[in-house]
C-alpha cells in the first residue's frame, strides 16, 4: 500500500498569503496524483489531477507539481474561501487508493 | 451531474446499514462508482469500487467480507451494505465518480453529498 504523508498538517496564513502544501508518497505513484478541497461539513471538491492539470472550473490561482514522491500544492494568492482542508489522493498502485492525512490551512 | 445519498442513520453495534447513492446527468452504466469514508475529525478512506455496467466489484482488504456494493442500472443508483458493524464504523461515507474504464485515472470528480452512519448502542 502507498502511503502518502502530507506537511505540515497546518498552515497559518493570512488571505493574499501564498500557501504550499506538500505531499511525499512511500514510493513512486509517476504522475498519478490528485488533490481536493474540502470544507467544514461538505464533501470533498476536486481541484487538480495528474499532478498538475486543474479541474473543471477551478481558479488558475491553483497549481500543482512534481512527479515520483514529491508534489505540491500551490495556491498563489490566498482568497477566503481558500481556508479549508486539502488531502492528496494517488490511483498509480491500487487497490487500494490511498490518501494523505490531510493539511488545514487556518486563517492567520 | 448528481449523485444522491440516503439520509443519516443510526445502528446499534452488530447491525447492518445500506446506504444508497442515486445518479443524474450522465450515463450510469459508463463511470465507475467508489466509495470513500470519513470518521469524525479525520481523514478519507477508501472502501471500494463497483462498476454498474457489470456490476463488478473491488474492496479494500479491510472491507473485505464485511461491505458489498451493488447496482441497479434501472433506477442508476449504486447502494453499499456494512454488515457487523462497530463503534470504529462511525463515519460520514460518501459515494463518488470515477473514470470510464477501469484502466484509467481514478480520481473522484462527483462526490454525492455524504451519509452520517453514527453506531451506538
Amino acid at each position: 500500500e502507498i502511503v502518502l504523508t502530507q506537511s505540515p498538517a497546518t498552515l497559518s496564513l493570512s488571505p493574499g498569503d501564498r500557501a504550499t502544501l506538500s505531499c511525499r508518497a512511500s514510493q513512486s505513484v509517476s504522475s498519478h496524483l490528485a488533490w481536493y478541497q474540502q470544507k467544514p461539513g461538505q464533501g470533498p471538491r476536486l481541484l487538480i489531477y495528474d499532478t498538475s492539470n486543474r479541474a473543471t472550473g477551478i481558479p488558475a490561482r491553483f497549481s500543482g507539481s512534481g512527479s515520483g514522491t514529491d508534489f505540491t500544492l500551490t495556491i498563489s494568492s490566498l482568497e477566503p474561501e481558500d481556508f479549508a482542508v486539502y488531502y492528496c489522493q494517488q490511483c498509480n498502485d491500487w487497490p487500494p487508493l490511498t490518501f494523505g492525512g490531510g493539511t488545514k490551512v487556518e486563517i492567520k | 451531474v448528481q449523485l444522491v445519498q440516503s439520509g443519516a442513520e443510526v445502528k446499534k453495534p452488530g447491525a447492518s446499514v445500506i446506504v444508497s447513492c442515486k445518479t443524474s446527468g450522465y450515463t450510469f452504466i459508463s463511470y465507475y462508482i467508489h466509495w470513500v469514508r470519513q470518521a469524525p475529525g479525520q481523514g478519507l478512506e477508501w472502501m471500494g469500487i463497483v462498476n454498474p455496467s457489470g456490476g463488478r466489484t473491488t474492496y479494500a482488504q479491510k472491507f473485505q467480507g464485511r461491505v458489498t456494493m451493488t447496482r441497479d442500472t434501472s433506477t442508476s443508483t449504486v447502494y453499499m451494505e456494512v454488515n457487523s458493524l462497530r463503534s470504529e464504523d462511525t463515519a460520514v461515507y460518501y459515494c463518488a465518480r470515477g473514470p470510464t474504464s477501469w484502466y484509467g485515472r481514478h480520481y473522484f470528480d462527483y462526490w454525492g453529498q455524504g451519509t452520517l452512519v453514527t453506531v451506538s448502542s
